[in-house]
């Protein structure tokens, strides 16, 4: 069974600043990765989707990066701002997605 | 496409009551799942649906909780009779495949409140 950790859990940081999420899995027969943001009391917002086949995938500030045989994706955000506090969430089919606990990001001004 | 919808946006209701979710999936999508979301145990799927079969329930908690998807274009998901342990959100969503290129769209949820 497919299992999701995401570390941190939370993360303050200061407006402008670089970072990377974190997101493990223990079977790396994955089809493709997910990555989803959400918003207090919202719902989830799809960001950036990696097939098995990449290594990677851009959106914006965003970067998304994957190693299958590590079961390592990584989310990487570029120049911080207030508005990229919320939940991030990484979730891998097939079928049913299977979670992570997120990421919850508080940027500060 | 307006994206998956569901309806009630809230719902407060008594304990003993029957409480009925609803979900449209995006035209076209041959997958639907439901999702509960809590603070304790984050997301956790409940049921999922292929072409309107359902392909594993296994995370319905308990006979207290049934689905149905009675075409493609809607489904509930019905608690009877509901507890307080039931308040959560409940997520619908949907995808194209098993294995979609374009991932899972999720609806906006339904925050259900049991008191």
């Amino acid at each position: 069974k497919q299992e999701v950790t995401q570390i941190p859990a939370a993360l303050s940081v200061p407006e402008g600043e670089n970072l990377v999420l974190n997101c493990s899995f223990t079977d790396s027969a994955i089809y493709n990765l997910q990555w989803f943001r959400q918003d207090p009391g919202k719902g989830l917002t799809s960001l950036l989707l990696i097939q098995s086949s990449q290594r990677e995938q851009t959106s914006g500030r965003l970067n998304a990066s994957l190693d299958k045989s590590s079961g390592r994706s990584t989310l990487y955000i570029a120049a911080s701002q207030p508005g990229d506090s919320a939940t991030y969430l990484c979730a891998l089919p097939p079928g049913a997605l299977t979670f992570g606990s997120g990421t919850r990001l508080q940027v500060q001004p | 496409d307006a994206g998956v919808i569901q309806s009630p946006r809230h719902e407060v209701t008594e304990m003993g009551q029957e409480v009925t979710l609803r979900c449209k999936p995006i035209s076209g999508h041959d997958y639907l799942f439901w999702y509960r979301q809590t603070m304790m145990r984050g997301l956790e799927l409940l049921i999922y649906f292929n072409n309107n079969v359902p392909i594993d329930d296994s995370g319905m908690p308990e006979d207290r909780f049934s689905a149905k998807m009675p075409n493609a274009s809607f489904s509930t998901l019905k608690i009877q009779p509901s507890e307080p342990r039931d308040s959560a959100v409940y997520f619908c969503a949907s995808s194209l495949a098993e294995d979609p290129r374009d991932g899972y769209t999720f609806g906006s949820g339904t925050r259900l409140t049991v008191v």
